[in-house]
């Protein structure tokens, strides 16, 4: 089945603790992108991926990290999490850039105390 | 720069009556726009799109949408709403090489029995 997966679902963490969510797409797409949304503002691009080893900033990326070392995996950093990255998280892929669908994971709602 | 403008965060209708959203764009460019749907916690999963050609747009679920140029509109309706509507509807546009989508703010459907 084609499909994008987030780990984990649900994550409680606390300001500082360095913690990773994982995305991982078995479409052989080349597009990775991740997203928070927030209640009122919609979603919200953080950084995405054009390919393996291309990565760029999207709208809110400050305090997040990403790295794309495979094709399949777009895994999203936390540095240094803070209480105002508490968020519902969504990674998406697409084919290729340009006017594709996007793929939507299951969403990982992240709370920092 | 694009944006989006969704008019009204939420919408409440009767079952059997028509579903309309409105959905307004900002594009320097031709836009790719797309409608995005988002049940409880869920994903989001593609509705329909525009890209180029045929201005009405079908989608899934019987929702369509038309894309109108000179009222920079992409609105989506649905003769009769159904309860299992009950979601929320993002509107989203995109363009350029990047294949940026920006989303409007959201729509919170709710279907009365």
């Amino acid at each position: 089945e084609a499909q994008v997966t987030q780990n984990p679902r649900y994550l409680i963490t606390v300001t500082g603790k360095k913690l990773t969510v994982t995305c991982s797409q078995n479409m052989n797409h080349e597009y990775m992108s991740w997203y928070r949304q927030d209640p009122g503002l919609g979603l919200r691009q953080i950084y995405y991926s054009m390919n393996v080893e291309v990565t760029d900033k999207g709208d809110v990326p400050e305090g997040y990290k990403v790295s794309r070392k495979e094709k399949r995996n777009f895994p999203l950093i936390l540095e240094s999490p803070s209480p105002n990255q508490t968020s519902l998280y969504f990674c998406a892929s697409s084919q290729q850039a340009g006017p594709y669908e996007q793929y939507f994971g299951p969403g990982t709602r992240l709370t920092v105390t | 720069a694009q944006s989006v403008t969704q008019l009204g965060s939420h919408v409440s209708v009767s079952e059997g009556a028509l579903v309309l959203l409105r959905c307004n764009y900002s594009s320097s460019v031709p836009p790719y726009l797309f409608w995005y749907v988002q049940y409880p916690n869920q994903g989001l999963q593609l509705l329909l799109k525009y890209t180029t050609g045929a201005t009405l747009v079908k989608g899934i679920n019987g929702f369509e949408a038309e894309f109108k140029k000179s009222e920079t509109s992409f609105h989506l309706t649905k003769p009769s709403a159904h309860m299992s509507d009950a979601a929320e509807y993002f509107c989203a546009v995109a363009g350029g090489a990047t294949n940026k989508l920006i989303f409007g703010t959201g729509t919170l459907l709710a279907v009365q029995p």
